[in-house]
């Protein structure tokens, strides 16, 4: 069964360093999202990317925070300068067309990052 | 802010028995509703979906919604130890937001032998 897929599963980085999440959603899903969710808190949505941009994103997507579609298969999120206040699992998740009413997003394994 | 509330726990049951979570949400044009399951340190699991008024089965698993009463409920039947773990309520709104979910808090539910 088609899956997405996350690295690296780690990554512990000193604050104020830049870190880059990468993502291969599943092969046919035209739309990807990162979530991310603190420690004991509720996942939260980042950003929406779509024919090569970003469709929508949160408050907490600030301009530290980038998104790229590089290649044909990978779908990354760039941290520039990290703080503490970012660590946090992150979640890559895909879906089919996006704007389907009830259709599932596909969630990758999550990447825990640390920043100290 | 668009907020989802689910129903404080954690929630115990036996196994065999019913288990109801519970979940409200606060923008009325919300479509798409969305149970997953979360085990600890994974990732969201879809369970169900479901967008229109009433029931939706799925195996041992029932969505129930209310448009009206902006409300979403899953029951579990014959709970198993395995379906202990934290199940998360996802809204997703209509119109240029379709994709974005917007996820509760999750209710813990553990399922004792």
């Amino acid at each position: 069964e088609p899956e997405v897929t996350q690295t690296p599963s780690h990554q512990v980085t000193q604050m104020g360093q830049e870190v880059i999440l990468r993502c291969v959603p599943i092969s046919n899903h035209l739309y990807f999202y990162w979530y991310r969710q603190i420690l004991g808190q509720k996942v939260e949505f980042l950003v929406s990317f779509y024919n090569n941009e970003i469709s929508e994103k949160s408050e907490i997507f600030d301009d530290q925070f980038s998104v790229e579609r590089p290649d044909g298969s990978n779908f990354t999120l760039k941290i520039r300068s990290t703080k503490l206040e970012d660590s946090a699992m992150y979640f890559c998740a895909s879906s089919e067309w996006g704007r389907a009413r009830g259709e599932t997003q596909y969630f990758g394994p999550g990447t825990r990052l640390l920043v100290l | 802010q668009k907020e989802v509330e689910q129903n404080s726990g954690p929630l115990s049951v036996p196994e065999g028995a019913i288990a109801s979570l519970n979940c409200t949400y606060s923008d009325r044009g919300s479509q798409s509703f969305f149970w997953y399951r979360q085990y600890s340190g994974k990732s969201p699991e879809l369970i169900m979906s479901i967008y229109s008024n009433g029931d939706k089965e799925d195996g041992r698993f029932t969505a129930q919604l209310n448009k009206a009463s902006q409300y979403v409920s899953l029951l579990i039947r014959d709970s198993q130890p395995s379906d202990s773990a934290t199940y998360l309520c996802a809204v997703s709104a209509g119109g240029t937001s379709y994709g974005k979910l917007t996820f509760g808090q999750g209710t813990i539910l553990t399922v004792h032998p």
